[in-house]
């Protein structure tokens, strides 16, 4: 099974709907992350936080509001969304206390904004 | 001007060729750097990490020149499974900020 996981995993939405999406992760790291992806902009990060009571805005956070329910789960919801949110997301998580700085990525949510 | 540059590509080499990719990045205040690898439309997987005094795994070399503000990589003996886009990374040490380059995009034709 996958160490992090999305869902759901393709969605189309139309324009002001509420969306969530939802990431779980059984790798026990504390620190969770959200990011987008679109053509020629590379990775931008949305939120992020290091632990249950720890949440804090990334690069790009306007529109997005984020939920950390427990230390293995990390939503992220589109208020109303619209259709510059149509973009690949990417959930995260990385565990810096061992010293690592790997980034584990999960498979992505590919959202589309009609 | 962005944090991490790459550029875009694509590289179209043979099989067996060698090429490399160089990354600039911009914060001098930088302290770890990572290659990742990403196939199309998949998560971003970590390739390796890129320390000061330059590291190798098997095919793959990365080496870190800190003056001039750049990272490469290196491979040697390219194969068809090498076609990926390479994410360059650069992260200041005790901060959540990882700035991704937009991707490198490698094609190895048969």
């Amino acid at each position: 099974d996958a160490d992090v996981t999305q869902t759901p995993r393709n969605r189309i939405t139309k324009t002001g709907k509420r969306i969530m999406l939802e990431c779980s992760q059984t790798k026990g790291h504390d620190r969770m992350y959200w990011y987008r992806q679109d053509p020629g902009l590379g990775l931008r990060l949305i939120y992020y936080s290091f632990d249950v009571k720890d949440i804090n805005k990334g690069e790009i956070s306007d529109g997005y509001s984020v939920s950390r329910q427990a230390q293995a789960k990390f939503s992220l919801s589109l208020e109303s969304a619209i259709p510059n949110q149509t973009a690949l997301y990417f959930c995260a998580t990385s565990d810096e206390g061992t010293g690592s700085y790997e980034q584990y990525f999960g498979p992505g949510t590919r959202l589309t904004v009609t | 001007r962005k944090e991490v540059e790459q550029d875009p590509g694509p590289f179209n080499v043979p099989e067996g060729a060698t090429v490399a990719f160089n990354c600039t990045y911009s914060n001098s205040a930088s302290q770890s750097f990572f290659w990742y690898r990403q196939d199309c439309r998949k998560e971003p997987k970590l390739l390796m990490s890129v320390y000061s005094s330059g590291n190798e795994d098997g095919r793959f070399t990365a080496q870190l020149n800190r003056a001039s503000q750049y990272i490469s990589l290196l491979i040697r003996d390219s194969k068809l499974s090498d076609s990926a886009t390479y994410l360059c990374v650069a992260s200041t040490s005790g901060t959540y900020k990882y700035i991704f380059g937009t991707g490198t995009r490698l094609k190895v034709l048969a």
